[in-house]
């Protein structure tokens, strides 16, 4: 039973081009982040989402836009995609407001390519 | 300042090997420390938690000292099963990681 599920694994689209990316959680959490990792595997955040509301945007450009229809659910949708888009985007959440102690529970992540 | 930096190694270590990594945080207010583990083309995958008294889970190790603000994670006798790289977490922060390679 997958815990966090995100679609599709692998997207390969055009510059210019918009796309989105799904994830939803079945473990009663209620909060949903959005990481991405970089060709430099950092991993940064991007987006916070606590019961559908936007707690955190760590600045982000605008072209991406995150949506939460419900707090199981937190979908990002990417606008005008740029070659430096490319990357491995990973969903997440987490029981509480935050990590607290029991940390964050990773999708297995979306590689998207830009071309 | 970065949030969170880590030595990004690569450690290469022999089995049966002892091996530390350790991991700063510039902001002092931080509550939540992890440590996770990340295999080649996977995600990231929590190994433990680290609490402000140190914890220990079979031959993992992690401590936290808030007054010098820094984590370490010590892993004993290596097993080759041990490769992978080790993310140092505080807050929503991660660290670029810490790649480990166990030889035989």
């Amino acid at each position: 039973d997958t815990a966090v599920s995100q679609t599709p694994k692998y997207l390969v689209t055009q510059m210019g081009n918009d796309k989105s990316i799904k994830c939803e959680q079945n473990l009663g959490h209620d909060t949903m982040y959005w990481y991405k990792q970089d060709s430099k595997k950092f991993l940064k955040i991007m987006f916070s989402y606590n019961n559908k509301e936007l707690i955190i945007n760590e600045t982000v450009p605008n072209r991406f836009s995150p949506k939460s229809p419900d707090k199981a659910h937190l979908n990002l949708h990417i606008n005008s995609l740029e070659l430096g888009d490319s990357a491995v985007y990973f969903c997440a959440s987490s029981p509480g407001t935050g990590p607290g102690i029991y940390g964050y529970t990773f999708g297995s992540g979306t590689r998207l390519t830009v071309v | 300042r970065k949030e969170v930096e880590q030595d990004p190694g690569p450690f290469n270590v022999p089995e049966g090997a002892t091996v530390a990594f350790n991991c700063t945080y510039s902001n002092s207010a931080s509550q939540s420390f992890f440590w996770y583990r990340q295999d080649c083309r996977k995600e990231p995958k929590l190994l433990m938690s680290v609490y402000s008294s140190g914890n220990e889970d079979g031959r993992f190790t992690a401590q936290l000292n808030r007054a010098s603000q820094y984590i370490s994670l010590l892993i004993r006798d290596s097993k080759l099963s041990d490769s992978a790289t080790y993310l140092c977490v505080v807050n929503l922060f991660f660290g670029k990681g810490t790649r480990l390679s166990v030889i035989a």
